[in-house]
């Protein structure tokens, strides 16, 4: 499976405290990308880090990829209550003969974060 | 207001029924996607379409319908053979088309299937 893959699959944490999810993936990526959906809502961007970038920052959230482990990571600092939502990684693939475009979501993590 | 809707937001069907979503998006995208999300899982591509007049199947095809006439919809109509559809489905559109690079998706709110 070209998924990506999200862990842990849940997340409970106090607000003010640091929120980390990541994602591993098998296969050669173009970029990777977080999505956050609430409840019952559409999914919304929230960054794109390409594979030949290691760390971007937007706001509160930092994100990094390394591309020789295949793995990525969402970090929220500080966390309030209204980042409590599910967070979903998909990955762009590259690669000779990958059908451009299209993108590939993992399962999601489910944060929740106490007032 | 630029985005993509869909509509109904809850739809429901009786068996052997054949359902419609509508799938409309202003913000001048090449390419549109329908995803299935069941509960707890992750999105599962059901079709894609780079350009209009051409689309492709995803992962998850059977007992989907697509059409992409117009740039600016992308109806998916879910047919009495898909056997579990049930499901909520979410369109998106992308500026990707046939380039790879800056494809982030931008998604409509959602249409929650009932079969009854």
């Amino acid at each position: 499976s070209q998924q990506g893959e999200e862990d842990p699959q849940a997340l409970s944490i106090q607000e003010g405290e640091n929120a980390t999810m990541n994602c591993s993936y098998k296969t050669s990526i173009n970029n990777l990308q977080w999505y956050r959906q609430n409840s019952g809502r559409g999914l919304v961007h929230l960054i794109l880090i390409r594979s030949n970038e290691r760390e971007k920052h937007s706001g509160r959230l930092r994100v990094t990829l390394d591309t020789s482990k295949k793995s990525s990571s969402l970090l929220i600092t500080a966390s309030r209550a209204a980042d409590t939502a599910s967070y979903f990684c998909a990955t762009g693939p590259g690669g000779r003969g990958s059908t451009l475009g299209r993108l590939y979501f993992g399962r999601g993590t489910q944060l929740t974060v106490w007032p | 207001d630029g985005g993509i809707t869909q509509s109904p937001k809850y739809l429901f069907r009786k068996e052997g029924q054949n359902v419609t979503l509508s799938c409309e998006q202003n913000l001048n995208h090449d390419a549109m996607y329908w995803y299935r999300q069941d509960p707890g899982q992750g999105l599962r591509l059901i079709y894609y379409s780079q350009i209009v007049n051409d689309f492709q199947k995803g992962d998850i095809a059977e007992g989907y319908s697509v059409s992409r006439e117009k740039k600016e919809s992308f109806p998916l109509t879910v047919t009495s053979a898909q056997k579990n559809p049930t499901a909520f489905y979410l369109c998106a559109s992308s500026t990707a088309g046939w380039r790879p690079g800056n494809n982030e998706q931008f998604f409509g709110p959602g249409t929650r299937l009932t079969v009854l």
